[in-house]
């Protein structure tokens, strides 16, 4: 079965900052990736996805990932953080048959950020 | 559109008691999923459904159950409350495999 780990649980950065949150993998084959943010209290919104082609994709808000089939990794990362990026970011996997007759996600832990003026 | 409409929004349970967490789309989505979000756990898939009249289980369905008898709705049961289900629960569609999902804004269940 696939799984999503997301090693850091809380990540503190200062207001303009470079980000990095990591995402690693497990799936016998390629799934599609995504970026989930869920800000307090709120549902989550994607942020990003890759399912094939260029391995750095962009995403809204600023926001960009890159995928490293080597490393079965798919980290997030944003040049400058601005506070209202304060929220929980969770990386998902999605698999399923060709047919896509059994599709489905799977979600990280996700990791906190805490944004500091 | 509406989009993805759960109902209620709060609820509080007694231990034994049953109940029905509702979940209506209108974007005609033949994939909807119920998730558990706990804190530091991340979202838990519940159940899911590829289209009407079919459905399977996710990573934790005990004490669930879900049907799906029409494309829009997707409610989810708990029959037999337990204060193992205390969680926020998040039903979710996507139209395919490629597109993102879309999150109804939550049911807060409490089970005393």
């Amino acid at each position: 079965a696939q799984s999503v780990t997301q090693p850091d649980i809380h990540i503190t950065v200062s207001e303009g900052a470079s980000l990095e949150l990591r995402c690693n993998y497990s799936y016998g084959a390629t799934p599609y990736l995504f970026w989930y943010v869920q800000s307090p209290g709120q549902g989550l919104q994607l942020l990003l996805k890759y399912f094939s082609g260029d391995t750095l994709v962009q995403g809204i808000k600023g926001f960009e990932a890159e995928f490293k089939r080597s490393q079965s990794s798919f980290n997030l990362r944003k040049p400058s953080v601005h506070w209202s990026d304060a929220a929980e970011y969770f990386c998902a996997v999605g698999v399923g048959n060709s047919g896509g007759s059994n599709y489905k996600l799977t979600f990280g832990k996700g990791t906190l950020l805490t944004v500091n003026p | 559109n509406a989009g993805v409409t759960q109902t209620p929004k709060f609820r509080i349970l007694k231990i034994g008691q049953s109940m029905t967490l509702q979940c209506t789309q209108d974007m005609n989505h033949n994939y909807m999923y119920w998730y558990r979000q706990d804190p530091g756990m991340g979202l838990k898939l519940i159940y899911y459904s590829v289209g009407a009249g079919i459905t399977d289980k996710g990573e934790v369905p005990n004490g669930y159950n879900v049907s799906r008898s029409t494309t829009e709705d997707f409610p989810l049961r708990l029959e037999l409350a337990a204060p193992s289900q205390t969680s926020v629960y998040f039903c979710a569609s996507v139209r395919d495999m490629y597109s993102p999902l879309h999150f109804g804004n939550g049911t807060r269940l409490t089970v005393t």
